[in-house]
């Protein structure tokens, strides 16, 4: 079964500085896609970004990017110029159609961007 | 003009009740979820149907039960409630397949039994 670990439970970053969360997947699937999301206080879950494991390049969204090491099974993010409303949960998921058919979540990283 | 919605936002019950959570989606997709976030903030998935079909059943009691009446409603009824089904309840939906496209989700149900 595919597992998704965040080892950091909790992160904290100075506004306008840059942080990334970890994220460590386990599979056998080849291809499959990896998401960041994002659950602010307000609780609505939001995507941040998404991979897709056969595409090498790192995606990027703005202010944030991931660093893909498929050999590794790892998947971070990193957040650029943190502003204080990137304040959030932040959750790893994995995808696999060959897999079980659904989103894996990882147990969440709680980021807090002081002023 | 939201995109997934649940209602209630908040739902208080005793012990034994049973209730309803209900979900609507007007992004015209295929495929709708039910995930429960735990206290410790962990999502998991419960349920998941496309195109009014079960697809997938977790390992969740018999007391929940999911109902699609349309392709835009995906409603989840529980009975007899206990402590430990207090939790926040996310409805999301998504165009197809879940994981390949981005899932939507609702603004969450808090749950809380007596």
């Amino acid at each position: 079964a595919q597992t998704v670990t965040q080892s950091q439970p909790e992160m904290s970053v100075q506004e306008a500085e840059t942080v990334t969360l970890s994220c460590t997947y386990d599979t056998s699937e080849s291809n499959y896609y990896l998401f960041w999301y994002k659950q602010p206080p307000s609780r609505q879950m939001i995507l941040v970004i998404r991979q897709e494991a056969y595409k090498q390049q790192n995606a990027t969204e703005n202010r944030f990017s991931v660093n893909f090491q498929k050999a590794a099974k790892s998947f971070s993010l990193k957040i650029s110029d943190s502003q204080l409303g990137d304040t959030a949960m932040y959750f790893c998921a994995f995808y696999s159609q060959g897999g079980s058919e659904k989103l894996v979540f990882g147990k969440g990283t709680k980021l807090t961007v002081n002023p | 003009d939201t995109a997934v919605s649940q209602t209630p936002k908040y739902l208080v019950t005793q012990m034994g009740n049973d209730k309803s959570i209900k979900c609507e989606q007007n992004l015209g997709h295929d495929t709708m979820y039910w995930y429960k976030q735990d206290s410790k903030k962990f999502l998991k998935i419960m349920f998941s149907y496309n195109n009014k079909e079960l697809i997938i059943n977790e390992t969740v009691p018999n007391r929940f039960s999911p109902k699609s009446p349309d392709k835009a409603h995906l409603n989840l009824h529980i009975n007899s409630l206990e402590l430990g089904d207090s939790a926040v309840y996310f409805c999301a939906s998504s165009p197809g397949l879940a994981g390949v496209n981005e899932q939507f989700f609702g603004p969450g149900t808090r749950l809380t039994v007596l």
